[in-house]
């Protein structure tokens, strides 16, 4: 089984609206990493959390962990085609360095 | 200031063959993390390299191995190559202990 969970796996929304994608662990997080991947290529790092309750905004993309740190969310205001790519969490859960990621979500976005 | 580079950008091979893919970290990065990503799913950790020694290993067999450079370059070799080996193979680098990690392009490896 997964150890990371995100859902939804795919979602397809107008530009403008809003979405959330989440992020779920069985396990405490000692650290949790928000990537944006466009197909085929490299993921961009989008943002870190590392305390429960914690929040970050860069643009309108913003991401929280939850207070027992098992849980994240991204959320993502106003969207626009280029939010569009597959948005993956990752996350160090032994303070390890190895990060373990989810399976993705991939976003459409359409005019 | 030059990010993650790695090479090449595509890469296609035949079964029983071998194969080595190259990256160079993050300029003042010593740590370089080398990912497996199949088709649809998320990158898999295969192991990482500090101070030119494997660090940590991923749950992948003895037929991928690594190197790091003094100039804390890496190398990530692949023997005898199966099918199932093709995938987007990503290399992640960063400061020891400090957790984010920057990501190359990928070199997309098809096993034919």
């Amino acid at each position: 089984s997964q150890e990371l969970e995100q859902s939804p796996q795919s979602l397809i929304v107008q530009e403008g609206k809003n979405l959330t994608i989440n992020c779920t662990s069985s396990k405490t997080l000692y650290g949790l990493y928000w990537y944006k991947q466009k197909y085929g290529e490299g993921l961009i790092f989008l943002m870190m959390l590392q305390k429960g309750g914690e929040e970050k905004s860069h643009e309108k993309i913003t991401a929280k962990l939850d207070e027992k740190k098992q849980q994240s969310s991204l959320h993502i205001t106003a969207s626009q085609p280029s939010h569009a790519g597959i948005y993956l969490c990752g996350a160090d859960m032994r303070l390890s360095d190895k990060l373990i990621f989810g399976t993705g979500t991939r976003l459409q976005v359409f005019p | 200031d030059a990010g993650v580079t790695q090479s090449p950008t595509h890469l296609i091979k035949t079964r029983g063959q071998q194969v080595t893919l190259r990256c160079s970290p993050k300029s003042g990065h010593d740590t370089v993390s080398w990912y497996q990503q199949a088709l649809g799913q998320g990158p898999q950790f295969i192991f990482q390299y500090y101070e030119e020694e494997e660090r940590q290993r991923g749950n992948f067999p003895d037929r991928f191995s690594g190197h790091q450079f003094p100039n804390y370059s890496s190398e990530l070799n692949v023997n005898a190559l199966l099918l199932g080996d093709s995938a987007l193979y990503l290399c992640a680098s960063s400061f020891l202990d400090r957790y984010e990690q920057y990501f190359g392009p990928g070199t997309r490896l098809t096993v034919t």
